[in-house]
């Protein structure tokens, strides 16, 4: 089945203490992207990749790190996470370019105290 | 920096109802403009719109784009209450980046 896939589903962290999100996609998609998704904010891009190696920030890079060493793979790094990144994070990916729909994962719940 | 901005925030309708989702959108050299569903999980997917005047449809739901007025409609007919949903429109821009407007909640009562 086609899908992209985050681990894990629920997180509880403290201040501080680095942490990764992983993100997985089996349709061979060139196009991964990260989102955080608050009341009021809407679904915000923190991240994106076009391809392997190439990642660009997106509208809230702030206290994330990304990396693209495989096409499938698009891990979200908190290296040092706060109260402020408590949020609900999305994994999408897409063929590629704009005329091709994202496909979402089923979220992250990350909650940082 | 690009803006997407959807109204109303929120509505609420009976089974049966018709209704019109507004989404109107300043993206810097516009390439499409998408719908999603939102329910307890992911936004899934309903359409991607990139000529004006061209109506998709799919069910009771149907979408629109215009370009010149930079907006487009989702309307949905003979609402039910499994169409009860946050739903989200977004612009692609020429660098490939998707941004989205707020959302509109909408809540269908038996």
């Amino acid at each position: 089945e086609a899908q992209v896939t985050q681990n894990p589903r629920y997180l509880i962290t403290v201040t501080g203490k680095k942490l990764t999100v992983t993100c997985s996609q089996n349709m061979n998609h060139e196009y991964m992207s990260w989102y955080r998704q608050d009341p009021g904010l809407g679904l915000r891009q923190i991240y994106y990749s076009m391809n392997v190696e190439v990642t660009d920030k997106g509208d809230v890079p702030e206290g994330y790190k990304v990396s693209r060493k495989e096409k499938r793979n698009f891990p979200l790094i908190l290296e040092s996470p706060s109260p402020n990144q408590t949020s609900l994070y999305f994994c999408a990916s897409t063929v590629g370019g704009a005329n091709s729909p994202l496909h979402f994962g089923n979220g992250t719940r990350l909650t940082v105290t | 920096e690009d803006k997407v901005v959807q109204s109303p925030l929120s509505l609420v309708v009976h089974e049966g109802d018709t209704v019109t989702l507004n989404c109107s959108y300043e993206v810097t050299n516009f390439r499409s403009l998408l719908w999603y569903k939102q329910e307890k999980k992911a936004p899934t997917f309903l359409f991607m719109l990139t000529s004006s005047g061209i109506e998709k449809k799919s069910g009771r739901l149907s979408s629109i784009l215009d370009k010149k007025e930079l907006f487009s409609i989702l309307n949905i007919t003979a609402t039910q209450t499994g169409d009860s949903a946050v739903y989200l429109c977004a612009g692609y821009n020429a660098g490939n980046m998707l941004t989205f407007g707020g959302g509109t909640r909408l809540m269908v009562k038996p």
